[in-house]
């Protein structure tokens, strides 16, 4: 079975300071992976996705991540955070087979100050 | 109106009740799931269901039952609710094909108390 793994439970930043949330997975084969974002009092929502190809993948409001497969690796990134990024971000993977369900990490709360 | 939606939104329940979380969908979506969030350890899967005839154990699965009425309903039942259930619930939605593969679409969630 699949499991993730974030780095960080909690992190504080300043506005317009640059964001890298860590996220590795444990799985053999080939992949899907995914980060949501959950605002506060909301429910979770994709920021962005990767299943093949490029391995820099471009998200919404900004935000982008790598796979890097010999790492195991999709981090997350921004280059210059905003107040209203406050929230908290999960990382995602499933088997690319079709029939297998979203394994979710236990999420990165992310607090960005004015 | 929402895609997935969820009711209720909100329930405070006592030891020992039945309570029914209900989902439903205008997505068109075969596959639906419900997941439970509790704060630091992220969404936990406790069932799915990839079609109507088709239900499956998540992680999660003891206390809790599941009925897939129909493609567009899904719903969660704690047939003798403890306090260690008290979190947040969410139904998601998602499709087989294309480049939505594995993508879920959550409803708004059901944060359910037992006293």
């Amino acid at each position: 079975a699949q499991s993730v793994s974030q780095h960080n439970h909690h992190v504080i930043l300043s506005e317009a300071a640059s964001l890298e949330l860590g996220c590795n997975y444990s799985y053999g084969g080939t992949v899907n992976l995914f980060w949501y974002v959950q605002y506060p009092g909301q429910h979770l929502q994709l920021l962005l996705k990767y299943f093949s190809g490029d391995p820099l993948v471009k998200g919404i409001k900004g935000f982008e991540a790598e796979f890097i497969k010999s790492k195991f690796s999709f981090n997350l990134r921004k280059p210059s955070v905003q107040w209203s990024d406050t929230a908290e971000y999960f990382c995602a993977v499933t088997p690319n087979s079709g029939y297998s369900t979203l394994t979710f990490g236990k999420g990165t709360m992310l607090l960005v100050s004015p | 109106d929402a895609d997935v939606t969820q009711t209720p939104r909100n329930r405070i329940t006592k030891t020992g009740k039945r309570i029914m979380l209900e989902c439903s969908q205008t997505k068109g979506h075969d596959r639906m799931y419900w997941y439970r969030q509790d704060p630091g350890l992220g969404l936990r899967l406790i069932y799915y269901s990839f079609d109507v005839k088709d239900i499956n154990k998540g992680e999660i699965s003891d206390g809790y039952s599941v009925s897939r009425q129909a493609q567009a309903k899904f719903s969660l039942s704690l047939e003798s609710a403890i306090p260690n259930q008290t979190a947040l619930y969410f139904c998601a939605t998602s499709d087989l094909w294309g480049s939505n593969t594995g993508e879920l679409f959550f409803g708004e969630g059901s944060r359910l108390t037992v006293l």
